[in-house]
């Protein structure tokens, strides 16, 4: 069955890149959408945007300025770039499949800090 | 504040018959399909129900889901220990074109 991987730096500095890649293993990336969803600590669900493998994308509104997703089918894989990061974004990041979010990666802890 | 409205928390003993509730509006729940998440601590959320009453393959049938208009409910009978967890609603905003959850409910069982 379809599994999937973050990777991706634990520790990003106050107002530099977070970049996460998702590897898609056991199925193609070429069909449904792919999205990124993070949980910060103590908190809920905060799903930060998708993209169909043709590449179009949606984001959260109120990430939408400093997020984006892109998708590289060649390697079966799509990623994150959130710019611009603060302490409010230390969260654990997930990516997940389709809509609604199903299977999902184990998630990865990005710590913003200097 | 998340777009859709779940209690905080939940608790019944083992055995007994838990009701946890998420409420929307026609943009999100009232006019497309809602999923409920299990989630431990340290472990990705985990689907549980899918098109507002469907179990994904292998969850029993302990856990059930409804809707109606613009809330849904997912009831779990015959509570268990191992039931204990963090439990989300999710669907998708037709106005914000976006994928939103519940802010999540912790159960406890007593």
């Amino acid at each position: 069955q379809v599994q999937l991987q973050e990777s991706g730096p634990g520790l990003v500095k106050p107002s530099e890149t977070l970049s996460l890649t998702c590897t898609v293993s056991g199925g193609s990336i070429s069909s449904y959408y792919w999205s990124w969803i993070r949980q910060p600590p103590g908190k809920g669900l905060e799903w930060i945007g998708y993209i169909y493998y043709t590449g179009t994308t949606s984001y959260n509104s109120s990430l939408k300025s400093r997020v984006t997703i892109s998708v590289d089918t060649s390697k079966n894989q799509f990623s994150l770039r959130l710019n611009s990061v603060t302490a409010a974004d230390t969260a654990v990041y997930y990516c997940a499949r389709g809509i609604p979010p199903y299977p999902w990666g184990q998630g990865t802890l990005v710590t913003v800090s200097s | 504040q998340s777009v859709l409205t779940q209690p905080p928390s939940v608790s019944a003993a083992p055995g007994q018959k838990v009701t946890i509730s998420c409420s929307g509006t026609s943009s999100n729940i009232g006019n497309n399909y809602v999923s409920w998440y299990h989630k431990l601590p340290g472990t990705a959320p985990k689907l549980l129900i899918y098109d507002n009453n469907k179990r994904l393959s292998g969850i029993p049938d302990r856990f059930s889901g409804s809707k109606s208009g613009t809330s849904v409910t997912l009831v779990i009978t015959g509570l268990q220990t191992g039931d204990e967890a963090d439990y989300y609603c999710g669907t998708y905003d037709s106005s914000l074109s976006a994928v939103v959850f519940g802010g999540g409910t912790k159960l406890t069982v007593l």
